[in-house]
């Protein structure tokens, strides 16, 4: 029973196109979060959801636009990629509140 | 602007040994701090998460304390093993953000 999950796992692309990675969660948290972590493996926050609705966006460039059509999922779409956005991104979920914070496997995306 | 630091960035150690891992923060508003584990090409695995009103948190062979005043927060690890080796990351929430501030962690190798 994976609690956190995306897809794809890898996903290897070419400049300029546009591509989604998916995330879902199975624990019934009501925030989930979009992280990066760059090739010197720091994790830094792109986005945060609370009940569908977009609370942080950490000055991202407006190629990359975060989806929630429901509370377990937030979608992550990613337009006219540039050779910078290869990293791993990860999906995580928690409880609104100061509770744990829960992540999944993450998506490596390299862009050629 | 909260920021993490963790020292030192690599560890390396004979397996039996008892270790300390080191995180600061610069700003002492925080509701909690996480401990994570990251194997490589792996996603990031919660070991402990310490409330600002806590002082420390245990779970088997792993203490994590908390000096909210001072910015500080240790981790300890008891009688080592080598499948211990992994990335250690330490993130702090900051008190009215819905997010994580990361550290870059301590790639920690327990030598056999």
């Amino acid at each position: 029973d994976t609690a956190v999950s995306q897809t794809p796992k890898y996903l290897v692309t070419q400049m300029g196109n546009d591509k989604s990675i998916k995330c879902e969660q199975n624990l019934g948290h009501d925030t989930m979060y979009w992280y990066k972590q760059d090739s010197k493996k720091f994790l830094k926050i792109m986005f945060s959801y609370n009940n569908k609705e977009l609370i942080i966006n950490e000055t991202v460039p407006n190629r990359f636009s975060p989806k929630s059509p429901d509370k377990a999922h937030l979608n992550l779409h990613i337009n006219s990629l540039e050779l910078g956005d290869s990293a791993v991104y990860f999906c995580a979920s928690s409880q609104a509140g100061a509770n744990e914070q829960f992540f999944g496997p993450g998506t490596r995306l390299t862009v050629l | 602007k909260q920021e993490v630091t963790q020292i030192p960035a690599a560890l390396s150690v004979p397996e039996g040994e008892n270790l300390v891992l080191n995180c600061s923060f610069t700003d002492s508003a925080i509701y909690n701090l996480q401990w994570f584990r990251q194997d490589p090409g792996k996603g990031l695995t919660s070991l402990l998460l310490i409330q600002s009103s806590q002082r420390e948190q245990t779970s088997g062979r792993l203490n994590a304390s908390l000096d909210k005043s001072s910015g500080r927060s240790t981790l300890y690890i008891a009688a080592s093993q080598p499948g211990d080796s992994a990335t250690y990351l330490c993130a702090v929430r900051p008190k009215g953000a819905q997010k994580l501030v990361f550290g870059q962690g301590t790639r920690l190798t327990i030598n056999p």
